[in-house]
């Protein structure tokens, strides 16, 4: 079945530091690819999506492409800050516009000033 | 619309005792979703509706727990006979199915915890 793994956290860096949150799936078919943010106290929100291969998903200077040759989908950031402290979801959904999404565990970062 | 909401936002039930949860999609949109999520996990698949037809239930959905959307609106999520191992927050999302460029809103969800 179809599966996710994120990379395992807590995740502490210090403000403007580079971040890589390591993503890895497998999957049937060609599913689309999410990253999903829960900052303290609110719901889930997409981040950004891909929905087919090489496809980069972009917003709020985080980036990650969908890269099928290696089954990731890695979540990149040139320089953090404090405000990006938050849990982030890796996920996937089925192909033909089927919705069920499958989430890794979460990796919860901690941005220090 | 203020988005997906979910009521309540905390319970504590005790042990053998019924729950239900309701939850509120953004307006337009036909399909729901319910996700259980436990501390340090993501999210976990349930059930989901279009409109008031569910279409799939995960073998995560004992026979004690019961979703209907009676309407194509508002869902709500029966918990029978509480255990214990159900105190967890629970996630509706809601998304309108169009192609494939549709994105799942989450609501904040219902913390239960089973005593």
């Amino acid at each position: 079945g179809n599966s996710v793994t994120q990379m395992e956290g807590p995740v502490t860096l210090s403000e403007e530091a580079f971040l890589t949150i390591n993503c890895t799936y497998t999957a049937t078919g060609y599913p689309s690819l999410f990253w999903y943010v829960q900052y303290p106290g609110e719901g889930l929100q997409l981040l950004l999506k891909a929905t087919k291969a090489d496809d980069k998903g972009s917003n709020k200077g985080f980036e990650a492409t969908y890269r099928k040759e290696t089954t990731s989908f890695h979540l990149e950031k040139g320089s953090v800050q404090v405000s990006d402290s938050a849990v982030y979801f890796c996920a996937l959904s089925g192909f033909q516009g089927a919705q069920k999404l499958v989430f890794g565990q979460g990796t919860r970062l901690t941005i220090n000033p | 619309d203020t988005g997906v909401s979910q009521d309540p936002r905390h319970k504590i039930t005790k042990r053998g005792q019924n729950v239900t949860f309701r939850c509120d999609p953004i307006s337009e949109h036909n399909r729901l979703y319910w996700y259980r999520q436990t501390l340090g996990q993501g999210p976990e698949f349930l059930t989901y509706f279009q409109n008031e037809a569910q279409l799939e239930k995960s073998r995560l959905l004992s026979d004690r727990f019961s979703a209907e959307r009676p309407k194509g609106s508002f869902s709500t999520l029966e918990i029978q006979r509480t255990e214990q191992g159900d105190s967890a927050m629970y996630l509706c999302a809601s998304s309108l199915m169009r192609g494939q460029n549709t994105e799942a809103f989450f609501g904040q969800g219902t913390r239960l915890t089973v005593v």
